[in-house]
Protein backbone atom coordinates (compact mmCIF):
# COMPACT_ATOMS: atom_id res chain seq x y z
CA UNK A 1 0.00 0.00 0.00
CA UNK A 2 1.01 3.66 -0.93
CA UNK A 3 0.20 5.04 2.74
CA UNK A 4 -1.97 7.94 3.54
CA UNK A 5 -1.75 10.06 0.20
CA UNK A 6 -2.52 13.75 0.76
CA UNK A 7 -2.62 16.84 -2.02
CA UNK A 8 -1.85 19.07 -2.32
CA UNK A 9 1.42 19.13 -0.81
CA UNK A 10 1.61 23.21 -0.82
CA UNK A 11 -1.25 25.42 -1.29
CA UNK A 12 -0.87 29.29 -1.34
CA UNK A 13 -3.42 31.24 -1.68
CA UNK A 14 -5.24 34.67 -0.77
CA UNK A 15 -7.61 35.46 1.99
CA UNK A 16 -11.30 35.21 1.38
CA UNK A 17 -10.09 31.74 -0.92
CA UNK A 18 -11.24 28.64 -0.66
CA UNK A 19 -8.96 25.52 0.14
CA UNK A 20 -9.83 22.33 -0.11
CA UNK A 21 -7.13 19.68 0.76
CA UNK A 22 -7.75 16.34 -0.27
CA UNK A 23 -6.95 12.57 1.62
CA UNK A 24 -6.92 9.34 0.53
CA UNK A 25 -6.65 6.50 3.49
CA UNK A 26 -4.86 3.16 3.36
CA UNK A 27 -7.33 0.94 2.51
CA UNK A 28 -9.21 -1.13 4.37
CA UNK A 29 -8.52 1.29 7.47
CA UNK A 30 -12.24 2.39 9.75
CA UNK A 31 -11.06 5.79 11.14
CA UNK A 32 -9.43 8.48 9.64
CA UNK A 33 -8.50 11.81 11.02
CA UNK A 34 -7.91 15.29 10.05
CA UNK A 35 -5.06 17.59 12.31
CA UNK A 36 -3.60 20.94 12.00
CA UNK A 37 0.00 22.02 12.88
CA UNK A 38 1.26 24.72 14.08
CA UNK A 39 4.18 26.33 16.22
CA UNK A 40 1.94 28.11 18.12
CA UNK A 41 -0.86 25.32 18.94
CA UNK A 42 1.29 21.92 18.38
CA UNK A 43 -0.53 19.27 17.19
CA UNK A 44 -4.66 19.67 17.20
CA UNK A 45 -6.96 17.44 16.03
CA UNK A 46 -9.80 18.93 14.08
CA UNK A 47 -12.41 15.69 13.05
CA UNK A 48 -12.23 12.37 12.52
CA UNK A 49 -14.71 9.86 11.14
CA UNK A 50 -15.12 6.15 11.80
CA UNK A 51 -16.77 4.07 8.27
CA UNK A 52 -17.33 7.83 6.39
CA UNK A 53 -19.45 8.90 9.80
CA UNK A 54 -18.30 12.45 11.60
CA UNK A 55 -17.73 11.08 15.11
CA UNK A 56 -16.12 14.24 17.12
CA UNK A 57 -16.03 17.65 15.00
CA UNK A 58 -15.05 19.14 18.33
CA UNK A 59 -11.91 20.47 17.05
CA UNK A 60 -13.03 22.04 13.67
CA UNK A 61 -12.30 25.80 14.85
CA UNK A 62 -15.22 27.57 13.35
CA UNK A 63 -18.15 27.32 10.79
CA UNK A 64 -15.67 28.15 8.12
CA UNK A 65 -14.18 24.68 8.17
CA UNK A 66 -15.84 21.69 7.05
CA UNK A 67 -14.99 18.18 6.00
CA UNK A 68 -16.53 15.12 4.28
CA UNK A 69 -15.88 11.59 3.52
CA UNK A 70 -18.41 10.81 0.67
CA UNK A 71 -16.61 6.56 0.83
CA UNK A 72 -13.81 4.91 2.16
CA UNK A 73 -10.82 5.94 0.09
CA UNK A 74 -11.49 9.66 -0.37
CA UNK A 75 -12.01 12.85 2.34
CA UNK A 76 -12.04 16.50 1.77
CA UNK A 77 -11.26 19.19 4.37
CA UNK A 78 -12.72 22.27 3.02
CA UNK A 79 -11.65 26.09 4.45
CA UNK A 80 -14.11 28.65 3.10
CA UNK A 81 -13.21 31.77 3.39
CA UNK A 82 -9.57 31.50 4.11
CA UNK A 83 -8.20 33.80 6.63
CA UNK A 84 -4.10 34.54 7.29
CA UNK A 85 -4.68 32.33 10.61
CA UNK A 86 -5.46 29.05 8.97
CA UNK A 87 -1.84 28.83 7.41
CA UNK A 88 -0.63 25.44 9.13
CA UNK A 89 0.66 22.53 8.20
CA UNK A 90 -2.81 19.99 7.93
CA UNK A 91 -2.48 16.26 8.29
CA UNK A 92 -4.51 13.02 7.54
CA UNK A 93 -4.20 10.15 9.12
CA UNK A 94 -5.63 6.46 9.24
CA UNK A 95 -5.76 3.70 11.34
CA UNK A 96 -7.55 0.16 12.06
CA UNK A 97 -10.79 0.32 14.29
CA UNK A 98 -8.97 -0.65 17.55
CA UNK A 99 -7.69 1.73 19.98
CA UNK A 100 -4.39 -0.17 20.54
CA UNK A 101 -3.90 0.66 16.83
CA UNK A 102 -1.17 3.41 15.87
CA UNK A 103 -2.50 6.09 13.14
CA UNK A 104 -0.63 6.31 9.85
CA UNK A 105 0.22 9.41 9.00
CA UNK A 106 0.46 11.23 5.70
CA UNK A 107 2.86 14.10 4.57
CA UNK A 108 1.04 17.13 5.04
CA UNK A 109 -0.38 19.47 3.10
CA UNK A 110 1.53 23.25 4.25
CA UNK A 111 -1.35 25.87 3.46
CA UNK A 112 -0.14 29.18 3.37
CA UNK A 113 -2.70 32.13 3.06
CA UNK A 114 -1.60 35.48 2.15
CA UNK B 1 -10.71 12.73 29.22
CA UNK B 2 -7.47 11.09 29.04
CA UNK B 3 -4.20 13.34 28.75
CA UNK B 4 -0.73 13.02 28.39
CA UNK B 5 2.04 15.44 29.57
CA UNK B 6 5.51 16.04 27.85
CA UNK B 7 7.80 17.96 30.03
CA UNK B 8 10.17 19.98 28.50
CA UNK B 9 9.15 21.10 24.35
CA UNK B 10 12.68 21.40 24.33
CA UNK B 11 16.19 18.66 24.56
CA UNK B 12 19.70 18.78 23.72
CA UNK B 13 22.38 15.61 24.31
CA UNK B 14 25.08 15.08 22.64
CA UNK B 15 26.04 12.58 20.61
CA UNK B 16 26.49 9.54 22.28
CA UNK B 17 24.61 10.50 25.18
CA UNK B 18 21.34 9.22 26.84
CA UNK B 19 18.20 10.39 25.89
CA UNK B 20 15.20 10.53 27.70
CA UNK B 21 11.92 12.41 27.18
CA UNK B 22 9.06 12.19 29.60
CA UNK B 23 5.22 11.51 29.43
CA UNK B 24 3.26 11.36 31.92
CA UNK B 25 -0.47 10.56 31.58
CA UNK B 26 -3.99 10.39 33.11
CA UNK B 27 -6.14 7.81 32.55
CA UNK B 28 -9.71 6.81 34.41
CA UNK B 29 -8.92 3.24 32.04
CA UNK B 30 -6.19 1.01 30.79
CA UNK B 31 -4.34 3.30 28.65
CA UNK B 32 -2.91 2.55 24.94
CA UNK B 33 0.51 4.67 25.06
CA UNK B 34 2.07 5.36 21.90
CA UNK B 35 5.43 6.94 21.04
CA UNK B 36 5.48 9.30 17.41
CA UNK B 37 8.76 10.31 15.89
CA UNK B 38 8.40 13.35 12.96
CA UNK B 39 11.11 14.33 11.27
CA UNK B 40 11.31 17.93 9.42
CA UNK B 41 8.86 18.00 6.18
CA UNK B 42 7.57 14.81 7.38
CA UNK B 43 3.92 13.31 9.19
CA UNK B 44 4.57 11.10 12.13
CA UNK B 45 5.44 7.75 12.38
CA UNK B 46 4.91 5.30 15.03
CA UNK B 47 8.27 4.78 17.38
CA UNK B 48 6.55 2.00 19.93
CA UNK B 49 3.83 1.77 21.55
CA UNK B 50 2.77 0.18 24.66
CA UNK B 51 -1.10 -2.63 24.82
CA UNK B 52 -0.16 -3.98 27.87
CA UNK B 53 1.41 -6.99 26.88
CA UNK B 54 5.10 -5.48 28.67
CA UNK B 55 5.80 -2.95 30.31
CA UNK B 56 9.13 -2.30 28.53
CA UNK B 57 8.65 -1.69 24.73
CA UNK B 58 10.94 -1.93 22.18
CA UNK B 59 11.05 0.19 19.14
CA UNK B 60 12.33 1.51 15.92
CA UNK B 61 16.22 3.07 15.89
CA UNK B 62 16.60 1.87 19.61
CA UNK B 63 14.40 3.33 21.53
CA UNK B 64 12.50 2.00 24.39
CA UNK B 65 9.76 2.90 27.09
CA UNK B 66 8.82 1.41 30.40
CA UNK B 67 5.31 1.60 31.54
CA UNK B 68 5.10 2.69 35.00
CA UNK B 69 1.39 2.32 36.16
CA UNK B 70 2.65 3.83 39.87
CA UNK B 71 4.13 6.88 38.16
CA UNK B 72 1.50 7.23 35.48
CA UNK B 73 4.54 7.61 33.19
CA UNK B 74 5.64 6.32 29.80
CA UNK B 75 9.40 8.25 29.19
CA UNK B 76 10.87 7.37 26.07
CA UNK B 77 14.64 6.69 26.42
CA UNK B 78 17.67 5.38 24.09
CA UNK B 79 21.30 4.50 25.39
CA UNK B 80 23.02 6.71 22.71
CA UNK B 81 21.99 9.18 20.71
CA UNK B 82 23.06 9.85 17.08
CA UNK B 83 22.52 12.52 14.93
CA UNK B 84 20.19 11.23 13.00
CA UNK B 85 17.38 11.05 16.40
CA UNK B 86 17.42 15.21 15.79
CA UNK B 87 13.63 14.99 15.36
CA UNK B 88 10.47 15.82 17.34
CA UNK B 89 8.80 13.39 19.70
CA UNK B 90 4.97 12.84 20.61
CA UNK B 91 3.51 11.29 23.26
CA UNK B 92 -0.43 10.29 22.81
CA UNK B 93 -2.85 8.14 24.46
CA UNK B 94 -5.67 6.13 23.17
CA UNK B 95 -8.49 4.54 24.20
CA UNK B 96 -11.86 3.13 23.88
CA UNK B 97 -14.89 5.62 24.40
CA UNK B 98 -18.94 4.66 23.52
CA UNK B 99 -17.60 2.33 21.34
CA UNK B 100 -15.28 4.39 19.09
CA UNK B 101 -11.07 4.78 19.81
CA UNK B 102 -10.31 8.58 21.15
CA UNK B 103 -6.59 10.18 20.93
CA UNK B 104 -4.75 12.47 22.46
CA UNK B 105 -1.37 13.60 21.88
CA UNK B 106 1.03 15.77 23.60
CA UNK B 107 2.88 18.88 22.34
CA UNK B 108 5.58 17.43 21.56
CA UNK B 109 9.66 17.25 22.59
CA UNK B 110 12.06 18.81 19.89
CA UNK B 111 15.20 16.46 20.51
CA UNK B 112 18.36 18.25 19.33
CA UNK B 113 21.86 16.57 18.79
CA UNK B 114 24.93 18.38 19.38
CA UNK B 115 27.57 16.79 17.59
Amino acid sequence: DAGVIQSPRHEVTEMGQEVTLRCKPISGHDYLFWYRQTMMRGLELLIYFNNNVPIDDSGMPEDRFSAKMPNASFSTLKIQPSEPRDSAVYFCASSLDAGDNEQFFGPGTRLTVL
Amino acid sequence: AQSVTQLGSHVSVSEGALVLLRCNYSSSVPPYLFWYVQYPNQGLQLLLKYTSAATLVKGINGFEAEFKKSETSFHLTKPSAHMSDAAEYFCAVSWNSGGYQKVTFGIGTKLQVIP
